[in-house]
């Protein structure tokens, strides 16, 4: 199959970690993406790992890839106000397209 | 700074309306992908193309159809428009093989049919 699935909605106070989680069912996915959408936006790119990594880092950013599992996760740290947004994972294979997960929404409150 | 340019931010329509969603992008990418966003439903894939006139038909085709007569454009028509697509339509691009490039995304259309 090629669902990817994430829980709809997170709310994290100011300053604190954010975790935010996707699975997704097809282990020949090679790359993996992370997109940011602000209100009213289209999407955005935040970060990729490659299906032969475990972790990368990018600044607030660390992704963690579980391919036993096929469960990969986005930390963001020290959450901010302008990191509210909905936050799409994606899957590529050999194909040209990427399956989008359902997407998370993610609230920062003060 | 690279970009794909949707021509319309909001659009107001009446229920059989023909209804042209025009796309740009200037990256010499050969995919194209027309989406559409629903509150709970994530994006869904209406049409892509993988090259001047080729089209292929994503999960949600029913009610639209698409153009791609130059490489840099991808329009998404409506034949006949209803209110069930109300909807913020998300136009992207990419190169052949995504890799590390993911998509492009354009900032969105909402159109709402009346």
């Amino acid at each position: 199959g090629e669902d990817v699935e994430q829980s709809l909605f997170l709310s994290v106070r100011e300053g604190d970690s954010s975790v935010i989680n996707c699975t997704y069912t097809d282990s020949s996915s090679t790359y993996l993406y992370w997109y940011k959408q602000e209100p009213g936006a289209g999407l955005q790119l935040l970060t990729y790992i490659f299906s032969n990594m475990d972790m990368k880092q990018d600044q607030r950013l660390t992704v963690l890839l579980n391919k036993k599992d096929k469960h990969l996760s986005l930390r963001i740290a020290d959450t901010q106000t302008g990191d509210s947004a909905i936050y799409f994972c994606a899957e590529s294979k050999y194909t040209d397209k990427l399956i989008f997960g359902t997407g998370t929404r993610l609230q920062v409150f003060p | 700074d690279v970009k794909v340019t949707q021509s319309s931010r909001y659009l107001v329509k009446r229920t059989g309306e023909k209804v042209f969603l025009e796309c740009v992008q200037d990256m010499d990418h050969e995919n194209m992908f027309w989406y559409r966003q629903d509150p709970g439903l994530g994006l869904r894939l209406i049409y892509f193309s993988y090259d001047v006139k080729m089209k292929e038909k994503g999960d949600i085709p029913e009610g639209y159809s698409v153009s791609r007569e130059k490489k840099e454009r991808f329009s998404l028509i409506l034949e006949s428009a209803s209110t069930n697509q109300t909807s913020m339509y998300l136009c992207a691009s990419s190169p052949q093989t995504q890799g590390t490039y993911g998509y492009t995304f354009g900032s969105g259309t909402r159109l709402t049919v009346v």
